[in-house]
């Protein structure tokens, strides 16, 4: 295992539900990551957060909230979501994003299957 | 914009046969290369990484890559395919104008008994 884990691991919810992804990261990093990942497609960087502080946000829909109260733990609150929404969202987490100007490798959690109906 | 390309949306291989996954990068400067590999129902795990030196990069699970500069490419290779390869596997280019990383959108590799 890579020491990032993720919950819940599958997801069923309507488009007015409102559910959170919730990602946890053993390593001792202080950068976490939101992807998603589709079939065929690209990886989609979704958000970034560095010691906490937010340090990207790729376009994303606001109806997809980040929280990241400490550099452990990263959420990610759904509400309102539509059915192309429906994918495997990913976390990872590396050491610094400062140190190693993105060179450093990242580590990434089993993902959580999201579908949405 | 940094990105990869990854051609091939399939690769199958005999076992015990080489096998290649191609990848080719269009970047301004020097490229950051990496694979990144996806067991069925895991996230992605670092296989390696081109940051300069030698071309020939050798990596996790007995895979190596050659990065080409002449070429813009960055194979992955493994001399003799094993059945428990079988996954997808993902390039991708540091971007240098954010330091985020920018996959390709993955080759699945099938390895057959």
């Amino acid at each position: 295992e890579t020491g990032v884990t993720q919950t819940p691991r599958h997801l069923v919810m309507g488009m007015t539900n409102k559910k959170s992804l919730k990602c946890e990261q053993h390593l001792g990093h202080n950068a976490m990551y939101w992807y998603k990942q589709s079939a065929k497609k690209p990886l989609e960087l979704m958000f970034v957060y560095n010691f906490k502080e937010q340090t990207e946000n790729n376009s994303v829909p606001s109806r997809f909230s980040p929280e990241c109260p400490n550099s452990s733990h990263l959420f990610l609150h759904l509400h309102t979501l539509q059915p192309e929404d429906s994918a495997l969202y990913l976390c990872a987490s590396s050491q610094d994003l400062a140190l190693a100007g993105g060179l450093e490798t990242q580590y990434f959690g089993p993902g959580t299957r999201l579908l949405v109906l | 914009a940094q990105s990869v390309a990854q051609p091939e949306d399939q690769v199958n291989v005999a076992e015990g046969n080489p096998l290649t996954v191609k990848c080719t990068y269009s970047v301004s400067g020097n490229p950051y290369l990496f694979w990144y590999v996806q067991y069925p129902n895991r996230g992605l795990q670092f296989l390696l990484k081109y940051i300069t030196g030698d071309n020939l990069v050798k990596g996790s699970y007995g895979f190596e890559a050659e990065f080409n500069k002449s070429q813009t490419s960055f194979h992955l290779k493994k001399p003799s395919a094993l059945v428990s390869d079988s996954a997808l596997y993902f390039c991708a280019v540091r971007d240098k104008e954010n330091n985020r990383l920018a996959f390709g959108k993955g080759n699945q590799v099938v390895v057959i008994p």
